[in-house]
């Protein structure tokens, strides 16, 4: 069974610092997707990183996907009080008829006090 | 920008009734997934559809559940007769293809009070 598991679960920072945010599998993933979820709303597609030691930056996130496939962090600079929300990282299972489903970690879910 | 939507945001319903949940795919997508979320929980898969038949479903995703895309737009959810263990988000999903590159895009999600 694939499992995503993010770590930490929940985090409060302040303003101005910076962050890291973990997903991590004993399973091997073709690729893996991180969406930044609101109180009340759907997940919002932020990356997909799909080779392995591959990293993307989207202004102050930086995305990194572990060599090995299995692994994948979120790293923040300078965070900001609109950076709060819950963090999900989200894996595609393929089945037989080559169809995909998402696995999904449980979040880390991050607070920026001003 | 295109996007996924979701009719009604909010559904109260009680026990034993049934719930038509719906959906409006990004045009030009052609695979279309329903998700729920109970409080707390991971987001899970439910259903997943293409070419007007489903391609792969859950073990939650029993006879109760069924899926439809009436027409070239909508795309819905029905839970026959809900139970309490209903309550949920639900996320209605599409992409264009399967591969990386071709990402599942989220609707704003149902949320679904079975009292």
């Amino acid at each position: 069974t694939q499992l995503l598991e993010q770590s930490p679960q929940f985090l409060s920072i302040q303003e101005g610092e910076n962050l890291t945010v973990y997903c991590n599998s004993s399973s091997v993933f073709s690729s893996l997707q991180w969406y930044r979820q609101e109180p009340g709303e759907g997940p919002v597609l932020l990356v997909t990183v799909v080779t392995g030691g591959e990293v993307k930056k989207l202004k102050r996130l930086t995305f990194q996907f572990g060599d090995a496939r299995k692994d994948s962090s979120l790293h923040i600079t300078a965070a900001q009080p609109g950076d709060t929300g819950l963090y999900l990282c989200a894996g595609p299972k393929f089945n037989a008829g080559n169809n995909r489903k998402l696995i999904w970690g449980l979040g880390t879910s991050l607070a920026v006090n001003p | 920008e295109p996007e996924v939507t979701q009719t009604p945001s909010h559904q109260v319903t009680q026990m034993g009734q049934e719930v038509i949940l719906r959906c409006v795919p990004i045009s030009n997508h052609l695979y279309f997934y329903w998700y729920r979320q109970i409080l707390g929980q991971k987001v899970e898969f439910l259903v997943s559809f293409y070419n007007n038949e489903i391609s792969e479903k859950s073990e939650i995703f029993d006879d109760q559940f069924s899926v439809e895309r009436p027409d070239g737009s909508n795309f819905t959810l029905k839970i026959r007769s809900t139970k309490l263990e209903d309550s949920a988000m639900y996320f209605c999903a599409s992409s264009e293809g399967i591969l990386a590159g071709y990402e599942q895009y989220f609707g704003p999600g149902t949320r679904l009070t079975v009292t």
